[in-house]
């Protein structure tokens, strides 16, 4: 089975602090994703890697970046954590060639 | 672009009721269409998907059809139980990327 983990199922922040949400798949999977998901609005995708080192930015991407240095592990940085980041946030793997998404748990941020 | 369609609820049915929640659809070309779903606490798990016109997906019970006459892929249950309460998300995969729907909270009570 895929398996897909997040460092974090619920993480307190404050304004301005700097965030690191990672993300590890043991599936050997191309392409990984951050989502947020905020009721009444679904999921969002903020960016995507389909490679090493290879990113694009995805429908909601100001105010993230993201890190791609290992083919497992892909990293949502908030650079400046602000109120309106205060969400919960789903990182998924998919294989090149498939179109299903394996989806970790997801932590719960809130930013104080 | 694309966009996927349904309601957000809650939706609350007594056990063994019948289901359905309603899913349309507006894309570019012939995309593949998914149910996922989303037991409390946990990430997102594909339910089932369809990935051309009159295809049925089919999983636990549960059962859509890909109607590209109607643009839509409504998902079915034949009889309900608790532990299918959950929030069940629709969704479609064109060129590389997957379009969500908002999530219909599902709610089934003894």
């Amino acid at each position: 089975d895929v398996k897909v983990t997040q460092s974090s199922r619920y993480l307190v922040k404050r304004t301005g602090e700097k965030v690191f949400l990672e993300c590890v798949q043991d599936m050997d999977h191309e392409n990984m994703f951050w989502y947020r998901q905020d009721p009444g609005l679904g999921l969002r995708l903020i960016y995507f890697s389909y490679d090493v080192k290879m990113k694009e930015k995805g429908d909601i991407p100001e105010g993230y970046s993201v890190s791609r240095e290992k083919k497992e592990r892909f990293s949502l940085i908030l650079e400046s954590a602000s109120t309106n980041q205060t969400s919960m946030y789903l990182c998924a793997s998919r294989k090149t060639g498939s179109e299903t998404q394996y989806f970790g748990p997801g932590t719960r941020l809130l930013v104080l | 672009g694309d966009s996927v369609t349904q309601m957000e609820g809650p939706v609350t049915l007594s056990e063994e009721a019948f289901l359905t929640i309603n899913c349309t659809y507006t894309a570019t070309g012939y995309p593949s269409l998914f149910w996922y779903v989303q037991y409390p606490g946990e990430g997102l798990q594909l339910l089932l998907k369809a990935t051309k016109a009159d295809d049925k997906g089919s999983n636990k019970g549960f059962e859509a059809t890909y109607r590209k006459e109607t643009t839509s892929f409504h998902l079915e249950k034949g009889s309900v139980q608790v532990s299918d309460s959950a929030v069940y998300f629709c969704a479609l995969s064109s060129l590389r990327r997957v379009t969500f729907g908002i999530g219909t909270k599902l709610q089934v009570i003894p």
